[in-house]
């Protein structure tokens, strides 16, 4: 057990529709990571937010949003769903952003159909 | 911009040979390099990383990485495999880009071990 905890353990919706994904970090992790994890891309690093700020950006939609709250949880929005959308989404969460060990969730899986 | 290769999608060893996982990457910084181990429906664990200390870096589980900026390689060996070690391994490079470590993860090798 990593100590990240991500809800729901898996969501299915339909296109079009909008989806919120939470993800807690460990206790004293201030940086949450997203990324999403499919057959066709791979890992991919969507975005990053440390201590309630976003601090680095990867291969994120413009139809995907985050945010980090003071107590430091975090969620993913994900609206205007499209089939392509399906995948894993993990969390992850470390101390700081340098080259710290990065402690993953369980993920969340997304069916679009 | 960074870039991580994993040479091989699947790698099958028998129980008790040696494991290899090949790794190669490019920079344009002094990178921090990590691999991961994904088992069947569950998140990532850090096996390793290395941080521009030794260049064998030790993990868990008996697992090692040899770091080779000559051959811009980070692969990993294990002298034995175990049944258990049959999982996903992602090789991971970080570079550092507006005061961040942005990672890049490689597609992925999945070690198939046999009894």
């Amino acid at each position: 057990d990593s100590g990240v905890t991500q809800t729901p353990k898996h969501l299915i919706t339909a296109t079009g529709q909008r989806v919120t994904l939470r993800c807690s970090p460990r206790s004293g992790d201030l940086s949450v990571y997203w990324y999403q994890q499919s057959l066709d891309q791979g890992l991919q690093f969507l975005i990053q937010y440390y201590n309630g700020e976003e601090r680095a950006k990867g291969n994120i939609l413009e139809r995907f949003s985050a945010q980090q709250f003071p107590d430091l949880h975090s969620e993913l929005n994900l609206s205007s769903l499209e089939l392509g959308d399906s995948a894993l989404y993990f969390c992850a969460s470390s101390v700081g952003t340098i080259g710290n060990e990065q402690f993953f969730g369980p993920g969340t899986r997304l069916t679009v159909l | 911009a960074q870039s991580v290769t994993q040479l091989d999608s699947h790698v099958s060893v028998s129980e008790g040979t040696p494991v290899l996982l090949r790794c190669n990457y490019s920079s344009s910084y002094s990178p921090s390099l990590f691999w991961y181990v994904q088992h069947p429906n569950k998140g990532l664990q850090l096996l390793l990383k290395y941080t521009s200390a030794a260049t064998l870096v030790k993990g868990i589980n008996g697992f090692e990485a040899e770091f080779k900026k000559s051959e811009t390689s980070f692969h990993l060996t294990k002298p034995s495999a175990h049944m258990s070690d049959a999982a996903e391994y992602f090789c991971v490079v970080s570079d550092v880009l507006a005061g961040s470590y942005i990672p890049t993860f490689g597609r992925g090798t999945s070690l198939i071990v046999h009894p």
